[in-house]
C-alpha cells in the first residue's frame, strides 16, 4: 500500500459538473497539499493545510474548494470548471515540525488524479 | 526572472554517458534545496537534499552555488532506469511546512 493514495486516478467532467477528488495519507503526517500539475509548467501549490487548518491559499479560483477534515484525508471539491483546469492534481503529505525541527523538503506524493474538462 | 528555471532539455544521453543539469534560482534567502524525480506518468519523489559542501549519493553528485544562487545534479554512467524528469526544488524558509518552489524539471532520456 503506498503511503499517499488518490481517488479517482482518471476523472473525465464537464463543465457543469460537481465532483471531488479525494486523497488518503497513512504516513502519519500533519501536513497534506494539493498541487497543480499542467504540461510545460512547474508544479503549482494550490492549497496547504497544516494540523488541518489551511494556511496556505495561492489564490485559487473559487471553484475550487478544499476540505481537510482530519489530518489523513483531505478533499478537492469542483465544480463549474473550464477546460484550462484539465491537469494533473496532485495531493501530497509531510512533516510539519512547526519550525523547530528539520527542514527535509520531503513531500510524498499521491499518484495523482487526471482531470479532463470537456 | 523564474523563481526556479531549469534547461527542459530533452537531454538525450547513451548508457555509460555522464550528464550535468543546472537549475536556478531568484530568491537569494533560500534555505534548502532538493532534487526530485519524475517518471512519465508518475508522482514526483525526492531523489537527494543539496547540501551547501556538495554531497554524492552512488552515481549522484549535487552542488550548491549560493554566490551565484545555481544548484546542479551529476549523473556518472548513466543507466536506462535514470530516464525521468528532474525537478529542482527550493524551499525559501526552515521548518514548517513545507512551502517549496519547484522548476518546470528537465527531461533525461537515456539511450541504449
Amino acid at each position: 500500500e503506498t503511503g499517499v493514495t488518490q481517488t479517482p486516478r482518471h476523472l473525465v467532467m464537464g463543465m457543469t459538473n460537481k465532483k471531488s477528488l479525494k486523497c488518503e495519507q497513512h504516513l502519519g503526517h500533519n501536513a497534506m497539499y494539493w498541487y497543480k500539475q499542467s504540461a510545460k509548467k512547474p508544479l503549482e501549490l494550490m492549497f496547504v493545510y497544516s494540523l488541518e487548518e489551511r494556511v496556505e491559499n495561492n489564490s485559487v479560483p473559487s471553484r475550487f474548494s478544499p476540505e481537510c477534515p482530519n489530518s489523513s484525508h483531505l478533499f478537492l471539491h469542483l465544480h463549474t470548471l473550464q477546460p484550462e483546469d484539465s491537469a494533473l492534481y496532485l495531493c501530497a503529505s509531510s512533516q510539519d515540525f512547526g519550525g523547530q525541527g528539520p527542514n527535509t523538503g520531503e513531500l510524498f506524493f499521491g499518484e495523482g488524479s487526471r482531470l479532463t474538462v470537456l | 526572472r523564474k523563481e526556479v528555471e531549469q534547461d527542459p532539455g530533452p537531454f538525450n544521453v547513451p548508457e555509460g554517458a555522464t550528464v550535468a543539469f543546472n537549475c536556478t534560482y531568484s530568491n537569494s534567502a533560500s534555505q534548502s534545496f532538493f532534487w526530485y524525480r519524475q517518471d512519465c506518468r508518475k508522482e514526483p519523489k525526492l531523489l537527494m537534499s543539496v547540501y551547501s559542501s556538495g554531497n554524492e549519493d552512488g552515481r549522484f553528485t549535487a552542488q550548491l552555488n549560493r554566490a551565484s544562487q545555481y544548484i546542479s545534479l551529476l549523473i556518472r554512467d548513466s543507466k536506462l532506469s535514470d530516464s525521468a524528469t528532474y525537478l529542482c526544488v527550493v524551499n525559501p524558509g526552515s521548518g514548517g511546512y513545507q512551502k517549496v518552489t519547484f522548476g518546470t524539471g528537465t527531461k533525461l532520456q537515456v539511450i541504449p
